[in-house]
């Protein structure tokens, strides 16, 4: 079965650093990958979405990179912020039709 | 203007009750879903509506129901609820649940079980 994989454990950085999250598939090829943003007691918000042609995608100091070989993607925050502390979920579509996510990663951003 | 609207946001209830979750969207959405996040916060899908018409349907007891009156609204009655239906109930859309567009949620119903 499909299975999408981010590292459970939290990422604490320091403010001002760059954050680089995970998320790694297995068992089949999506040709989107999308990632969203989950604040406690919120719904995710998404972000970006990725198509399998491009290798890379940027908006404002997020940074999205897809490697179809590696069967993985990584999601960048430059210059990171405090208020950029939330929960990371990645996301694609799997052979039925279905959006399925990741566990998340939490990120924390230390002043 | 709120793009994704559920009532209600809390929902406390006895074992056994009967219960609805209410969602509207005002974003002109043709799909809309709903996913339960439990308490490892991972997100499943439920169910998935396309201009009122059902088309994903998980594996989810019967005693959940899914209606959709019209594209703008998708609503979920849950029967005999049970203590391990407790969790939070997102419902969400997307332009016409083709992979090339992002979803919508909103804020979320967390349904307790008592």
């Amino acid at each position: 079965s499909q299975k999408i994989e981010q590292n459970s454990e939290a990422l604490n950085i320091q403010e001002g650093k760059t954050a680089t999250l995970t998320c790694n598939y297995t068992n089949y090829s999506p040709a989107y990958l999308q990632w969203y943003r989950q604040d406690p007691g919120r719904g995710p918000v998404f972000l970006l979405l990725i198509r399998e042609n491009e290798k890379e995608k940027r908006k404002e100091r997020l940074k999205v990179t897809f490697d179809t070989t590696l069967k993985q993607s990584l999601f960048h925050i430059t210059a990171s912020q405090p208020a950029d502390s939330a929960t990371y979920l990645c996301a694609l579509y799997n052979q039925g039709g279905k959006l399925i996510f990741g566990q998340g990663t939490e990120l924390s951003v230390k002043p | 203007d709120t793009a994704v609207s559920q009532t209600p946001k809390y929902l406390v209830t006895q074992m056994g009750n009967d219960k609805s979750i209410k969602c509207e969207q005002n974003l002109g959405h043709d799909t809309m879903y709903w996913y339960k996040q439990d308490s490892k916060k991972f997100l499943k899908i439920m169910f998935s509506y396309n201009n009122k018409e059902l088309i994903i349907n998980e594996t989810v007891p019967n005693r959940f129901s899914p209606k959709s009156p019209d594209k703008a609204h998708l609503n979920l009655h849950i029967n005999s609820l049970e203590l391990g239906d407790s969790a939070v109930y997102f419902c969400a859309s997307s332009q016409d649940g083709s992979e090339g567009y992002g979803y919508t949620f909103g804020s979320g119903t967390r349904l307790t079980v008592v």
